[in-house]
């Protein structure tokens, strides 16, 4: 069936540098690709999100990258900081179903 | 009170109890969710309703129960539950219904143990 593979599991980095999340989809119907941050005990946020007629979309030091003939799709955060420490789950959606990424738990160390 | 509310925020509850999970949306959304967060797991959907209309059923046990009475409020109905049913319960919306390819905006969430 459809599923999503997001890698990696656990990310730490320091303060100022940059962090990438990869996801993986299987589902060529897949067409919108969001991103979610969800702190701890808290409900999860958009981040950002990216349309299969789109490659790249960026929103100060978020940006979003998608390869639609490889399946797969990136976020990166460049000069990271404190607060960007959380898990960050990637979702792959279209008409019919949307299929989520297990989670990447960011650490940034300050 | 704006955005996604979810009452209770923390339930304990025996196998063989009855209880309602609630959802509330004040963003003047018409398409509401509930997902099922567990531990090392991607979220899972598992009910979608588009202006009080189901349209989506995820093959989710007939223990629970939702029920959209309006746009803006959701309720689960949980009976006789099983431990592996402790997990967190998102309730999230969507501005229209037109399939999975809108932002969605997430409540708090219910923490749910089964006993």
């Amino acid at each position: 069936g459809e599923n999503v593979e997001q890698h990696p599991s656990t990310l730490s980095v320091q303060e100022g540098d940059s962090a990438v999340i990869k996801c993986t989809y299987s589902d060529s119907a897949s067409n919108y690709f969001p991103w979610y941050k969800q702190e701890l005990g808290k409900r999860p946020q958009l981040i950002i999100d990216i349309r299969s007629n789109v490659g790249e979309k960026k929103d100060q030091r978020i940006a979003v990258t998608l390869n639609k003939t490889a399946k797969h799709f990136s976020l990166h955060i460049t000069e990271t900081q404190p607060e960007d420490s959380a898990v960050y789950f990637c979702a792959a959606g279209g008409y019919q179903k949307v299929t989520f990424g297990i989670g990447t738990k960011l650490q940034v160390i300050p | 009170e704006t955005g996604v509310t979810q009452t209770p925020r923390h339930l304990v509850m025996g196998m063989t109890n009855k209880k309602s999970l609630k959802c509330e949306q004040h963003l003047g959304h018409n398409a509401m969710y509930w997902y099922k967060q567990s531990a090392k797991k991607p979220l899972e959907l598992m009910f979608v309703y588009s202006l009080e209309e189901r349209v989506e059923n995820n093959s989710v046990p007939s223990r629970f129960s939702p029920e959209c009475p309006n746009s803006s409020h959701l309720f689960l109905h949980l009976h006789t539950l099983q431990p592996e049913d402790s997990a967190l319960y998102l309730c999230a919306s969507s501005q229209d219904w037109g399939g999975f390819n809108q932002p969605q905006h997430f409540g708090d969430g219910t923490r749910l143990s089964i006993l």
